[in-house]
C-alpha cells in the first residue's frame, strides 16, 4: 500500500441497499476526512475523524455513517442508498501541520 | 454563511501565463489552500498562504490578501498538463475546509 487506497473504484447500486466504502492509508496520520464531489459545486465534506476512536460529523452527514476502530482504517457506510448519494467520494488524509490533505483516488457510486 | 468564489472556466494558451482568483468569505481563517484535480483523478496539493503576500514554487505562484479575502493562483509558462481543475479552499476558525466549486482550465496549442 501506497499512501491511501479506496475501494472500489467504482460501484453502481440499488435505492436502498447498504454499502461500504473502504479506505486505508499507510502514512500514520491521525486525521481522515470523507468527502463527497458534485459537479458545479465543491468538495463537501460528509464525516472526519481527528484520531483513531474519534469520529465527527461535516457539511453533509446525512444516510452516512464512519467508524475509526484504528489509525489506518475509516469506512464509509451508506445504510439505505438513494440516488442523490450519487457522487464521487474522495477519502483524505491530513499532516495536521500545514493541514495539506492527501487524497485517495475517489470511489465512483451510482445509486439508481 | 460561508462562500468562495472562484471563475467557473478559464481558457489560455500554451506557453503564456494564467492568473486563477479566488475570493472567501469564511468564519475565521487559518490558511487558504489551492489544489490541482486532472479529470477524474485525486486533487493534489499546489501552495498553502496563512500570511499575506506572494508564495511562489517554480511555475506555479499563490498570492494572498486577509485584508480583501482574496488569492490568485499564478500559472507560468503554461504546457499542456497544467489542463485541469484548480480548487480554492479555506480552512476557517473550525479548522475544518470550505472548498471553492473548482476553476476548469483549458489550455491552447
Amino acid at each position: 500500500i501506497a499512501g491511501i487506497t479506496q475501494a472500489p473504484t467504482s460501484q453502481i447500486l440499488a435505492a436502498g441497499r447498504r454499502m461500504t466504502l473502504r479506505c486505508t492509508q499507510d502514512m500514520r496520520h491521525n486525521a481522515m476526512y470523507w468527502y463527497r464531489q458534485d459537479l458545479g459545486l465543491g468538495l463537501r465534506l460528509i464525516h472526519y475523524s481527528n484520531t483513531a476512536g474519534t469520529t465527527g460529523k461535516g457539511e453533509v452527514p446525512d444516510g452516512y455513517s464512519v467508524s475509526r476502530a484504528n489509525t489506518d482504517d475509516f469506512p464509509l457506510t451508506l445504510a439505505s442508498a438513494v440516488p442523490s448519494q450519487t457522487s464521487v467520494y474522495f477519502c483524505a488524509t491530513g499532516t495536521g501541520d500545514t493541514g495539506e490533505l492527501f487524497f485517495g483516488e475517489g470511489s465512483r457510486l451510482t445509486v439508481l | 454563511g460561508q462562500n468562495i468564489d472562484q471563475p467557473t472556466e478559464m481558457t489560455a494558451t500554451e506557453g503564456a501565463i494564467v492568473q486563477i482568483n479566488c475570493t472567501y468569505q469564511t468564519s475565521g481563517f487559518n490558511g487558504l489552500f489551492w489544489y490541482q484535480q486532472h479529470a477524474g483523478e485525486a486533487p493534489t496539493f499546489l501552495s498553502y498562504n496563512v500570511l499575506d503576500g506572494l508564495e511562489e514554487k517554480g511555475r506555479f505562484s499563490s498570492f494572498l490578501s486577509r485584508s480583501k479575502g482574496y488569492s490568485y493562483l499564478l500559472l507560468k509558462e503554461l504546457q499542456m498538463k497544467d489542463s485541469a481543475s484548480y480548487l480554492c479552499a479555506v480552512r476557517d476558525s473550525n479548522y475544518q475546509l470550505i472548498w471553492g466549486a473548482g476553476t476548469k482550465l483549458i489550455i491552447k496549442p
